[in-house]
Order: structure tokens, then C-alpha cells, then sequence
């Protein structure tokens, strides 16, 4: 299988700042990574396709970047209803893998 | 624009099965892969497998023995069977849309409300 590995496990950040999460494939992935926001009680949404394809509906504050095993999702200015738990997961290969999560708090 | 309404029993006792169904609203039936995945109290998410129109599934090995899915594809509704549940299978379960598209899309885009299944004795 292939491990998803996502950094910082939590942050704290003030609404308008520019956040940056960091998740690494144990294994070349080629562009095959996907970004989720997953909020309590809702089902994780699809933000970000493809490393960097954005989905539709979805702010471009939002923008992935990335390819091979190193991928960033970056939040340019941090809004209230971005505060959330964001996954990564790959989908080069089955099984489909996700990263353990990022969340992001409310400094 | 399809929607994904699921359900199925909370609360279950060790050794039963949990049984959940996803029923799908608008699209197409053969166009996506049909998926369940779950996510543990506290914990991260959990790819469980995915199904085709056709029936034909891929599991995650880490629960293959247990697992099975189905579809009906004359209602629009596809399964999930875990058998031999125990605490560790606590979890919110959801269904989901697999789609394939274009710009390396490969991605669960859809997603049911989410069922909270509890294991207790």
C-alpha cells in the first residue's frame, strides 16, 4: 500500500493568514493526489483534484501544487469556514489511501 | 447531479453483520465507481472498496475476508456487507462517488450523509 504522510498533524492560524499543509508519498504517485476538507459532522468535501486542479465550487483561495512523492495544499488568506480537518489521498494506485489529517485551528 | 443518499443499523452487537445501503439520485448509474469508506471515531479515513454497475468489486485487502458489496442497478442502489463486526469497526461510513474524469481525476467527489455505525456489547 501506499502511506500517505501529511505535515503539520495541526496548526493554529488567524483568519486572512496563508496557510501551507504538506503531504509526502511513500511511493511516486505521478500527479494522482487529491485534497479533502472534512468538517464534524459533514462528509469530506473535494477540494482540490489531480494535485492542482480545483474543483468546482471551490474558492481559489484554495491551490494545490506538487508531483511525484511532495504535495502542498495552500490556503492563500485563512477564512472562518476554512478552520476544518484537511486530508490528502492518493489515487494512483489501489487500495485508495488517505494521509492520517491536518487540522487547522483557530489561533 | 447525482446525490448519494445511504442507511442502515447503528447499532450492532460483536459478531453481526453490518449491512448499509446507498441509493443514487440523478446521473447515471454506469458512469462512476461506487464506493464506501469510513472513518473511526478521532481517526482518519478508510478506503473499505468500490463497486461497478456490473458488479465487479475491488476490496481493501485489510478487510477483504469481511467485506462484501452488491448493487441493484434497477433501483439506482448499491451495498455494503461487513461481516464478524467488533469495536474496531466503530466508525462513520459513508458512500461515494468514484470518478474518473479529465486532468488526472481519480478522485471521490460525491459523498453520502454519512452513517455513525457503533459495535457494543
Amino acid at each position: 500500500d501506499i502511506q500517505m504522510t501529511q505535515s503539520p498533524s495541526s496548526l493554529s492560524a488567524s483568519v486572512g493568514d496563508r496557510v501551507t499543509i504538506t503531504c509526502r508519498a511513500s511511493q511516486t504517485i505521478s500527479s494522482y493526489l487529491n485534497w479533502y476538507q472534512k468538517k464534524p459532522g459533514k462528509a469530506p468535501k473535494l477540494l482540490i483534484y489531480g494535485a492542482s486542479s480545483l474543483q468546482r465550487g471551490v474558492p481559489s483561495r484554495f491551490s494545490g501544487r506538487g508531483s511525484g512523492t511532495d504535495f502542498t495544499l495552500t490556503i492563500s488568506s485563512l477564512q472562518p469556514e476554512d478552520f476544518a480537518t484537511y486530508y490528502c489521498q492518493q489515487s494512483y494506485s489501489s487500495p485508495w489511501t488517505f494521509g492520517q489529517g491536518t487540522k487547522v485551528e483557530i489561533k | 447531479q447525482v446525490q448519494l443518499q445511504q442507511w442502515g443499523a447503528g447499532l450492532l452487537k460483536p459478531s453481526e453483520t453490518l449491512s448499509l445501503t446507498c441509493a443514487v439520485y440523478g446521473g447515471s448509474f454506469s458512469d462512476y465507481y461506487w464506493s464506501w469508506i469510513r472513518q473511526p471515531p478521532g481517526k482518519g479515513l478508510e478506503w473499505i472498496g468500490e463497486i461497478l454497475h456490473t458488479g465487479s468489486t475491488t476490496y481493501n485487502p485489510s478487510l477483504k475476508s469481511r467485506v462484501t458489496m452488491s448493487v441493484d442497478t434497477s433501483k439506482k442502489q448499491f451495498s455494503l456487507n461487513l461481516s464478524s463486526v467488533t469495536a474496531a469497526d466503530t466508525a462513520v461510513y459513508y458512500c461515494a462517488t468514484l470518478t474518473y474524469g479529465d486532468y488526472d481525476m481519480v478522485a471521490f467527489d460525491i459523498w453520502g450523509q454519512g452513517t455513525m455505525v457503533t459495535v457494543s456489547s
